[in-house]
């Protein structure tokens, strides 16, 4: 069963604007959670986590929210740039270390 | 280099052979991990390795896989009697269990396809 899900499969954005990707998890058990960058024929690269003890973290242009009560979360990226334009995978993990992962959002971000 | 490197990055294979793929993790991470992923889903978890203990296997990894991690440091992924839903790629992860850090660090896996 799906545990992470990423319901909006792509994302157009204008450059200098605000890109927002959400995420939904249902396993209540998850205590941490990732988001990774994806090009094409290349492995997903580490952007920014969370601990489910923190509702906020930022990391330059990356910010993730935590909603641990609706069991969502999300990563704002501001300002977008044309080299943001990846695959984005939202991850969660818990105590046994294995990561389970959405199916990940397309962002293409236009000049 | 320090990263995660997984060698080959591709093998095209006929169904019903054997195939082998190597992953070099971060120097001083102890976890490994592997994971496959298929067109237009995210990872999904395969295996993982504290040192060269083998702790945990999915249900996804069937009688036909392996893997080994004989000295702690590389591993290998074989797949047995190839089938063509075994067409993936096979990614490599690390991390280490020092401090509070929890990330997974990917190689750029290995994309199989077989025929």
């Amino acid at each position: 069963d799906q545990q992470v899900k990423q319901n909006s499969p792509s994302l157009s954005v204008q450059e200098g604007r605000i890109s927002i990707l959400n995420c939904d998890y249902t396993n209540s058990m998850f205590d941490y959670f990732l988001w990774y960058k994806k090009y094409p024929a290349e492995g997903p690269t580490f952007l920014i986590s969370i601990s489910s003890i923190k509702d906020k973290n930022e990391d330059g242009r990356f910010t993730v929210f935590l909603n641990k009560s609706a069991k969502h979360l999300s990563l704002h990226i501001v300002p977008s740039q044309p080299g943001d334009s990846a695959v984005y995978f939202c991850a969660a993990g818990s105590n046994d270390y294995k990561l389970s992962f959405g199916a990940g959002t397309t962002v293409t971000v236009r000049a | 280099d320090t990263g995660v490197s997984q060698d080959p990055r591709h093998k095209i294979t006929k169904r019903g052979q054997n195939v082998t793929f190597r992953c070099d993790p971060i120097s001083e991470h102890n976890r490994l991990y592997w994971y496959r992923q298929t067109l237009g889903q995210g990872p999904e978890f395969l295996t993982y390795f504290q040192n060269e203990a083998q702790l945990e296997k999915s249900r996804l990894l069937s009688d036909r896989f392996s893997a080994e991690r004989p000295k702690g440091s590389f591993s290998t992924l074989e797949i047995q009697r190839t089938e063509q839903g075994d067409s993936a790629m096979y990614l490599c992860a690390s991390s280490t269990t020092s401090g509070t850090s929890y990330e997974q660090y990917f190689g750029p896996g290995t994309r199989l396809t077989v025929t």
